[in-house]
């Protein structure tokens, strides 16, 4: 069974120009989460979709972030425009049912550096 | 608001020792805990969890953590280190209900030979 991929494994660009990052989750797994993590401190929730529903978007910094997931499968992260903070490693996560108790699956995360 | 601090961002062990990685949690009910594991290039890995049973829980590869309420602690523990233990390791929570985990800053274990 294919784990939760995302793409690109590191994406590089100067400040005020735009990136999407992409998600796929583990398949059946109607929960995925977009985290970040700035060099070097805690790994810091940014949302949850619930299909393609937004369950909860309080972690995300700015409305320079728009986060899709369109049909309820892959997701996508876009930053527009990028600014120099936003660097970092951005991982996603799914899990089956959604529970408290439940463990997640992350991808292997996107090192985003803004130049 | 939950919070979770791991002391010490790096650790290092002879292989062979104890290994000891420590986690607080700030509420006063345990919510549910977890330990994951990051070796280099991979997503992060669920080592053990907690969810209101046992206090002493067993992982995987031989690690094992206990909560003690009365510390809100929830130390990571392993007997005897081996080298491919080296990698970052990160304790977090999640309240009862929650759909948020919430994530220490992480400690990198090193193991010497």
């Amino acid at each position: 069974e294919a784990g939760v991929t995302q793409f690109p494994s590191h994406s590089v660009i100067e400040k005020g120009q735009t990136v999407t990052l992409r998600c796929d989750p583990i398949s059946g797994h109607d929960n995925l989460y977009w985290y970040r993590r700035v060099m070097g401190k805690e790994i810091k929730f940014l949302l949850h979709f619930v299909k393609e529903s937004k369950q909860d978007e309080s972690g995300m910094p700015n409305n320079r972030f728009l986060a899709e997931r369109t049909g309820g499968t892959y997701s996508t992260l876009k930053v527009q425009p990028a600014e120099l903070e936003d660097s970092g490693v951005y991982f996603c996560a799914s899990s089956q049912r959604g529970a408290a108790n439940e463990k997640l699956f992350f991808g292997s995360g996107t090192q985003l550096s803004v130049l | 608001a939950q919070s979770v601090t791991q002391l010490g961002s790096h650790v290092s062990v002879s292989e062979g020792a104890l290994v000891l990685l420590r986690c607080n949690y700030s509420s006063s009910v345990p919510p549910y805990l977890f330990w994951y594991v990051q070796y280099p290039n991979q997503g992060l890995q669920l080592l053990l969890k907690y969810t209101s049973a046992a206090t002493l829980v067993k992982g995987i590869n031989g690690f094992e953590a206990e909560l003690k309420k009365s510390e809100t602690s929830f130390h990571l523990t392993k007997p005897s280190a081996h080298m491919s233990d080296a990698a970052e390791y990160f304790c977090a929570v999640r309240n009862t209900g929650g759909f948020k985990t919430i994530f220490g800053a992480g400690t990198r274990l090193f193991v010497k030979a």
